[in-house]
């Protein structure tokens, strides 16, 4: 069981923007970076987010990330039916020793 | 280019032994602060990680799944193996391995370049 906590399921028009968020604690995304995926099932998940808010080369500026205290969340603006995909952040865990990934959010472009 | 391509055997009984491979290329592992990392996804769950090698042979694992798991360098220079032992149905899943570029802090947890993932089922 995951100890990052995402909404299920996102939903929005092409065009417009969502906000996913994941929620941790003091030992994870508290004093941890946070990373954030783009997973499309049967493939290879893609790093859209490292260090809160950097993207990675060839990573559009629609995707953005952020963090305030023990959460952080992935913005995605100008949705794109390309966009649907389950997205997950990630960071270490002090306590545990260990990598989290959160519960994942499934995005919808309608 | 970086690439990493996971290998091992589709269908496993219960109580046998897994050991997966990770064959990668465009990075070296004997880098400094560089580390590859396993992953998993059960069907209709999220992504879950399962143990991580550093380029100095340090390891860490899912504590959950600690005394199951065995990471480390294959024989071959550009290659890590994934063990797990005594597996239940519950261990079916899609493995992943993955790249964490070279930094010195052992916390920064990201990946940057991952395989396309190998499917494990585990049933009698």
């Amino acid at each position: 069981q995951s100890v990052l906590t995402q909404p299920p399921s996102l939903s929005a028009a092409p065009g417009q923007k969502v906000t996913i968020s994941c929620s941790g604690s003091s030992s994870n995304i508290g004093n941890n970076l946070v990373s954030w995926y783009q997973h499309v099932p049967k493939t290879a998940p893609k790093l859209l987010i490292y260090d809160n808010n950097k993207r990675p080369s060839g990573i559009p500026d629609r995707f953005s990330g952020s963090k305030s205290g023990t959460s952080a969340t992935l913005g995605i603006t100008g949705l794109q039916t390309g966009d649907e995909a389950d997205y997950y952040c990630a960071t270490w865990d002090t306590s545990l020793s260990g990598g989290v990934f959160g519960t994942g959010t499934h995005v919808t472009v309608l | 280019q970086i690439t990493l391509k996971e290998s091992g055997p589709a269908l496993v009984k219960p109580t046998q032994t897994l050991t997966l491979t990770c064959t990668f290329s465009g990075f070296s592992l004997s880098s400094g602060g560089a580390a590859v990392g396993w992953f998993r996804q059960p069907p209709g769950k999220a992504l879950e990680w399962l143990a991580l090698l550093y380029w100095d042979d340090d390891k860490r694992y899912s504590r959950s799944l600690k005394r199951r798991l065995t990471i480390a360098k294959g024989a071959s220079r550009n290659q890590v193996l994934l063990t797990i032992t005594n597996l239940d149905p519950e261990d079916t899943a899609t493995y992943f391995c993955a790249r964490r570029p070279e930094q010195w802090f052992a916390e920064l947890f990201y990946f940057d370049s991952w395989g396309q993932g190998t499917p494990v089922t585990v049933s009698s």
